[in-house]
């Protein structure tokens, strides 16, 4: 069974622009979770979807949003990017997410902002 | 909300020795624990959950899991320098919040 897949794997942005990072969970997967991280903070809950609903959000500004397709495939959107999103950012799909379930994580897009 | 505690390390063993690697939880409620490996500059890998007070073993790696105390831990037998890498302790957040409260990491590194 294929893994999480995540695109793009590396992007390079200049400041005041957007991004799309996309991802493809496990199949059979409902949910997705995304997650920032940076080498002084960790990793750092973006938000979490399923069936197409947010669930839960991070305490991240309003830049920072996403959305999950009928397929499970997820999509997130930083807007007016700033230096400091400069991170990887990582994708994670579990089977439903009941506070327990495992999540697998995809390969993580590196974004960098300059 | 939830906390999860690990020394950051570096922890470092020789080839060969077990190593041990230990992770605090502040919620007594928690049921369900999970150890991530994530090799530098690579994505956490899924190596071990546990649900059950006591141990469980897959391959070379044993998870201990004592509720009482609040701790648990994952041992490496046999280490090996593939096994340098940054473990990551994990539990579930609380419903409304985060999917899961990760540790900070241990940086393991395994000695030739």
């Amino acid at each position: 069974k294929a893994g999480v897949t995540q695109t793009p794997r590396y992007l390079i942005k200049t400041r005041g622009q957007q991004v799309t990072l996309s991802c493809s969970p496990i199949s059979g997967h409902r949910s997705v979770s995304w997650y920032q991280q940076t080498p002084g903070q960790g990793l750092q809950f973006l938000f979490e979807y399923f069936s197409e609903t947010q669930r839960n959000k991070g305490n991240f500004p309003g830049r920072f949003s996403g959305r999950q397709f009928s397929n499970s495939r997820s999509e997130m959107n930083v807007s007016t990017l700033e230096l400091g999103d400069s991170a990887l950012y990582l994708c994670a799909s579990s089977l439903v997410l009941d506070r327990g379930d495992e999540q697998y994580f995809g390969p993580g897009t590196r974004l960098t902002v300059t | 909300q939830k906390e999860v505690e690990q020394n950051s390390g570096p922890l470092s063993v020789p080839e060969g020795a077990i190593a041990s690697l230990n992770c605090t939880y502040s919620d007594r409620g928690s049921q369900s624990f999970f150890w991530y490996r994530q090799y530098s500059g690579k994505s956490p890998e899924l190596i071990m959950f546990i649900y059950s007070n006591g141990d469980k073993e897959d391959g070379r790696f044993t998870a201990q899991l004592n509720k009482a105390s609040q701790y648990v831990s994952l041992l490496i037998r046999d280490s090996q320098p593939s096994d340098s890498a940054t473990y990551l302790c994990a539990v579930p957040g609380y419903s409304g919040n985060t999917p899961l409260v990760f540790g900070k990491g241990t940086r393991l590194s395994v000695i030739a």
